[in-house]
């Protein structure tokens, strides 16, 4: 009830290209699902986040679209860059979680030059 | 500063020794997360502090491992008897509260369980 499916495992873009990253979950008490993502050594960091009340939000060349009815959100990087080279997490919160996050297992992506 | 920071930033002990890992959050932040990571159990949540309580201790592996935070702000997490298992790295968050759920992460600690 409390998981987060994330996929794929590990992705590889060549620069320019379009980077589609998918999370699945089943809690349907969860109202905010964020995006983080996190380079080596270094701790996650909020990328973009969307509530269930819109079915897409976009921040720059970042865009989250969300299905509820399908319980799916994913994540789209467009014009990808070498830079954007890191790992990324889907989470979920909500309900009487106390907004602890349940994370994705994560998606190594390489932008390759 | 800014941001959330934890020390050490790396802690490397021998097994069935006592660890103490440190948070500082970000100033005014009432919400305090600690999270572990480790390769093939992705980031898992540990506890949960609003002020200086814990509402939320489900995530805590053992008995083993503790946790306060004092005076709203510093939080410790404590890991007694170490054992190799434990080897991850140990994330703090802190969250502005009142319905924001916005979390910042730290740098993390890096702890090694010879």
């Amino acid at each position: 009830q409390q998981q987060v499916k994330q996929s794929p495992q590990s992705l590889i873009v060549q620069k320019g290209g379009i980077s589609i990253i998918n999370c699945a979950y089943e809690n349907t008490a969860f109202d905010y699902f964020p995006w983080y993502q996190q380079f080596p050594g270094k701790g996650p960091a909020l990328l973009i986040a969307i509530r269930p009340d819109v079915s897409e939000k976009k921040e720059g060349r970042f865009t989250i679209s969300f299905n509820k009815s399908a319980k799916q959100f994913s994540l789209h990087i467009m014009d990808s860059q070498p830079g954007d080279s890191a790992t990324y997490f889907c989470a979920a919160a909500g309900g009487t979680s106390y907004g602890k996050l349940t994370f994705g297992q994560g998606t190594i992506l390489t932008v390759h030059p | 500063g800014a941001g959330v920071s934890q020390s050490p930033s790396n802690k490397v002990t021998e097994k069935g020794k006592d660890v103490e890992l440190r948070c500082d959050p970000i100033s005014g932040h009432t919400a305090l997360y600690w999270y572990r990571q480790s390769l093939g159990q992705g980031l898992e949540f540990l506890i949960y502090f609003q002020g200086n309580s814990a509402p939320d201790k489900s995530g805590l592996p053992s008995d083993r491992f503790s946790a306060e935070r004092t005076g709203g702000s510093v939080s410790t997490l404590t890991i007694q008897r170490t054992q190799q298992e434990d080897s991850a790295v140990y994330l703090c968050a802190s969250s502005g509260g009142g319905g924001t759920k916005t979390q910042y992460f730290g740098p993390g600690t890096r702890l090694l369980v010879l």
